[in-house]
């Protein structure tokens, strides 16, 4: 069965405290892997696609990596505005462009 | 600026009444979704459209029916068949082709009187 797990549910963090989420996929033929913050009563926010294992973007205080297996979502010496709920996403073949979701890993930072 | 709308924001529905939430973009995406995101659960598929006047069923269409009569338009109608309606729905759009990224409204939160 297709699935996209993510972890932990919930990361807190103080100031500066590097960490990174965990989004963990089975899927038949990964198309891509999209990352996305959401922040309360708001829609998700788009940040980064990777489609291919080794493959690294960068943005700001954020950087993903990708593996055949998983997908990291690394914050580095974070600040209470990177406070959110983030997302993770796959495509796969066969699904033209519909996406599974993971259930998001909430994350708090504190001054 | 290209963007997707979502209206209303709060939404009440009564016991046995049809709601419609209302999604536009301006992006020129040829496919819409919609989603429904309840506490603790990822973002599960309604339906979808590939193109006007096209669209299919997603994993929990039970209860819900759509439009796309309009490019640019994807209305879905909450009906009094979905016993369980009260979520915050969300409304994406992306490019036709290819594995693109999907990009959202800000949501509407339908609640029950």
């Amino acid at each position: 069965e297709d699935q996209v797990t993510q972890s932990p549910e919930a990361l807190r963090l103080q100031e500066g405290e590097s960490s990174s989420l965990n989004c963990s996929y089975t899927v038949s033929g990964l198309r891509g892997l999209f990352w996305y913050r959401q922040d309360p009563g708001k829609g998700p926010e788009f940040l980064f696609t990777l489609y291919s294992a080794g493959e690294e973007k960068e943005k700001e205080r954020l950087k993903a990596t990708l593996t055949k297996k998983e997908s990291f979502l690394h914050i580095t010496a974070p600040k209470p505005e990177d406070s959110a709920t983030y997302l993770c996403a796959v495509g796969f073949s066969g699904g033209y462009n519909k996406l599974i979701f993971g259930a998001g890993t909430r994350l708090a930072v504190h001054p | 600026d290209g963007g997707i709308t979502q209206s209303p924001k709060y939404l009440f529905r009564k016991e046995g009444q049809n709601v419609t939430l209302s999604c536009e973009q301006n992006l020129n995406h040829d496919a819409m979704y919609w989603y429904r995101q309840d506490p603790g659960q990822g973002l599960r598929l309604i339906y979808y459209s590939q193109i006007v006047n096209d669209f299919q069923k997603g994993d929990i269409a039970e209860g819900y029916s759509v439009s796309r009569e309009k490019k640019e338009s994807f209305p879905l109608t909450v009906t009094s068949a979905q016993k369980n309606p009260t979520a915050f729905y969300l409304c994406a759009s992306s490019q036709g082709k290819g594995n693109q990224p999907q990009h959202f409204g800000d949501g509407t939160r339908l609640s029950i009187l």
